[in-house]
C-alpha cells in the first residue's frame, strides 16, 4: 500500500519552545492530510484536515494558533506546535488518502512521540 | 457521519477465529466500512474495506450484510502479534475525514 512517512517519530521539548512534526507521502500525491492525537489507551482524536495550498480546518477546541498547519505541497504537511507545555505532549499522528489515485482507504504515519518537559 | 459502536474489549486464544462486530445503524448510500488495527506507539494499519456482501484478503475478512448496519471483521486463526485495538471506521469515498470510535482492543492469550 501507499506509504506515509513521519518525522520525527519521537522528541523531548523545553516547555515553552516550538516543535515541528513533518507528514510525507512517499509515493503518491495526497490533497488532503489528516492530523491526530492520542492520549494512552484512548483512541485518536481528528485535529484539523490540511488541504495542500490553502488554510487547515481545525475541529472544534483545538488551538489554530497553537497548532499550525501547513501543506504546502502534494506530498508535504508540517504541525508545529508553538510553545508546547507539558499537556501538549501526546501522540500525534498523520494520515492521507491518495484520492488522486482513486483508493478509498487513508494510510497513516507512524506517529511522532512528544514529550514537553 | 455515522456512528460506530464496538465492543471496548475481546480475549481470544492463539489459532482460534475471532470476530469483531461495528454497528454503524446511521451509514449513508456512499459510505464504505474501513477497519484498522493498531499497536502501541504506531499508527493505525489498514486492514480491509468493504462496501456490501463478504470481501476477504489475505489477512481477514469483512462480513456486511445486506441492511449495512453492522460488520464483521473476521481474523482467522489468531496469533500473539494480532494483540492490538481494532478500529472500525464508516465515511465517503472521497473527502470525508475518518473520525475514530473508540476501538476493540483484542488481547490474544497463548
Amino acid at each position: 500500500g501507499a506509504v506515509v512517512s513521519q518525522h520525527p517519530s519521537r522528541v523531548i521539548c523545553k516547555s515553552g519552545t516550538s516543535v515541528k512534526i513533518e507528514c510525507r507521502s512517499l509515493d503518491f500525491q495526497a490533497t488532503t492530510m489528516f492530523w491526530y492525537r492520542q492520549f494512552p489507551k484512548k483512541s485518536l482524536m481528528l485535529m484539523a484536515t490540511s488541504n495542500e495550498g490553502s488554510k487547515a480546518t481545525y475541529e472544534q477546541g483545538v488551538e489554530k494558533d497553537k497548532f499550525l498547519i501547513n501543506h504546502a505541497s502534494l506530498t508535504l504537511s508540517t504541525l508545529t506546535v508553538t510553545s508546547a507545555h507539558p499537556e501538549d505532549s501526546s501522540f500525534y499522528i498523520c494520515s492521507a488518502r491518495d484520492q488522486l489515485g482513486g483508493l478509498t482507504e487513508a494510510f497513516f504515519g507512524q506517529g511522532t512521540r512528544l514529550t514537553v518537559v | 457521519l455515522a456512528k460506530t459502536t464496538q465492543p471496548i474489549s475481546m480475549d481470544s486464544y492463539e489459532g482460534q477465529e475471532v470476530n469483531i462486530t461495528c454497528s454503524h445503524n446511521n451509514i449513508a448510500t456512499n459510505d464504505y466500512i474501513t477497519w484498522y488495527q493498531q499497536f502501541p506507539s504506531q499508527g493505525p494499519r489498514f486492514i480491509i474495506q468493504g462496501y456490501k456482501t463478504k470481501v476477504t484478503n489475505e489477512v481477514a475478512s469483512l462480513f456486511i450484510p445486506a441492511d449495512r448496519k453492522s460488520s464483521t471483521l473476521s481474523l482467522p486463526r489468531v496469533s500473539l502479534s494480532d494483540t492490538a485495538v481494532y478500529y472500525c471506521l464508516v465515511g465517503a469515498f472521497y473527502g470525508q475525514n475518518f473520525v475514530f470510535g473508540p476501538g476493540t482492543r483484542l488481547s490474544v492469550l497463548p
